[in-house]
């Protein structure tokens, strides 16, 4: 199947430092989707990005939809503790009716 | 608003035994999802429906099955459960086919521990 490689796997930081991660896939996708999920909740869509090269933003956190269209890279400013979740990427393949998701990076803010 | 509601968030099965996951959804979506999490892992898609009447497998369809007899409704059915089952299971809807206005929405998951 289809995979998305999502990295790093996990993050331990400070709160107030900036985050990076990325995810990779060896196909083209046309969409990027961000998803963060708390604890015992379902995943919740973050930012969303449609077009290569996009650079989108949604309060402290920014998404780009890589030129290749096979990445995409989320970012985090001034990190804070509810940011602590897992953090996801996901794409539709080929036909929209089928959602590929990364395996997650799991992010830890330190207070 | 209910959105995507998930029951029961929890359940213990014994192997062989077998049950029924219950999703229904309140925003009138005609495309749902089953999907799989396992721990420290991503969701991997089972079953989809993009519609009333219409349901299709996914990545990992094996010892399930659903059925879409209401466009509220998309319950996940383990016949004969088995500890490789042993995973939260997400449901989610979207109301559109273009992945532009449609978001996938979840539900809150349902725990299954097969023992």
């Amino acid at each position: 199947g289809q995979q998305l490689n999502q990295s790093p796997q996990s993050m331990f930081i400070q709160e107030g430092e900036d985050v990076s991660m990325n995810c990779t896939s060896s196909s083209i996708f046309n969409t990027w989707l961000w998803y963060k999920q708390d604890p015992g909740e379902g995943p919740v869509l973050l930012i969303a990005l449609y077009k290569a090269g996009e650079l989108t933003s949604n309060g402290r956190l920014t998404a780009q939809f890589g030129i290749t269209r096979k990445d995409s890279f989320l970012n985090i400013s001034a990190s804070i503790p509810s940011d602590v979740g897992i953090y996801f990427c996901a794409g539709p393949l080929y036909n929209f009716n089928k959602f590929y998701f990364g395996s997650g990076t799991k992010l830890n803010v330190k207070p | 608003n209910a959105g995507v509601t998930q029951t029961p968030k929890f359940r213990i099965l014994k192997i062989g035994q077998s049950m029924t996951l219950q999703c229904t959804q309140d925003m009138n979506h005609n495309y749902m999802y089953w999907y799989r999490q396992d721990p420290g892992m991503g969701l991997k898609l089972i079953y989809y429906s993009v519609g009333a009447g219409i349901t299709d497998k996914g990545e990992v369809p094996n010892g399930y099955n659903v059925s879409r007899s209401t466009t509220e409704d998309f319950p996940l059915r383990l016949e004969l459960a088995a500890p490789s089952q042993t995973s939260v299971y997400f449901c989610a809807s979207s109301p559109y086919r273009d992945a532009a206005d449609s978001p996938l929405h979840f539900g809150n998951g349902t725990r299954l521990t097969v023992t």
